[in-house]
């Protein structure tokens, strides 16, 4: 199966900061990548899909971008809100996989 | 606005199947793959499987001997059974649908997870 490695396993930031979470796959998955969101007790949320695109009603601080097996995950500039657990996910192969998460945290 | 509600039981004895059911309420269930995706403290999140409204199903392998997820149309509801459970089954069940965008197909609505724990 194709495993996802996600980097930093926790990262420390300030509101107003600009965020960089990386997912690098173990073979590639073209643009087969997607990105989400949880927050505690919460299911997580779709942000990005096909590598780059945003899901509906993401906003415009996130961006994807990477193809093959480097991708990568930017927040701008981080709202509160934003501070929350980021997993990748393939389906270029099954089974569908996830990476282990990014922890964002408030510095 | 779709939403996924699920349900089923709780907490298990080693050997027992597990049972989850998910309705979907406010959307159509065509169209789309519904899917099971687990989730611990240890390994992450896991993929289950899915299916579609015709019973096109697809399952990890490393569950499939002990997996089978079916539909209901007639209520929109799909349900995961889980056989020969043990501690290792003990996650956060969640039910998804799984949506084409584009040339992708991603978990775009979600049911509120289920705490499912096995033990003696």
């Amino acid at each position: 199966e194709i495993v996802l490695t996600q980097s930093p396993a926790t990262l420390s930031l300030s509101p107003g900061e600009g965020a960089t979470l990386s997912c690098r796959a173990s073979q590639s998955v073209t643009t087969y990548l997607a990105w989400y969101q949880q927050k505690p007790g919460q299911a997580p949320r779709l942000l990005i899909y096909g590598a780059f695109n945003r899901a509906t009603g993401i906003p415009a601080r996130f961006g994807g971008s990477g193809s093959g097996t480097d991708f990568t995950l930017t927040i701008s500039s981080l709202e509160p809100e934003d501070f929350a657990v980021y997993y990748c996910q393939q389906r270029y192969k099954w089974p569908i996989t996830f990476g282990q998460g990014t922890r964002l945290e408030i510095k | 606005q779709v939403q996924l509600q699920q349900w089923g039981a709780g907490l298990l004895k080693p050997s027992e199947t597990l049972s989850l059911t998910c309705t979907v309420y406010g959307g159509s269930f065509s169209g789309y793959y519904w899917s099971w995706i687990r989730q611990t403290p240890g390994k992450g999140l896991e993929w289950i499987g899915e299916i579609n409204h015709s019973k096109s199903t697809n399952y990890n392998p490393s569950l499939k001997t002990r997996v089978t997820i079916s539909v209901d149309t007639s209520k929109n509801q799909f349900s995961l059974t889980l056989t020969s459970v043990t501690a290792a089954d003990t996650a956060v069940y969640y039910c998804a649908r799984v949506t084409l965008f584009g040339s992708t197909w991603n978990f775009d609505s979600w049911g509120q997870g289920a705490l499912v724990t096995v033990s003696t």
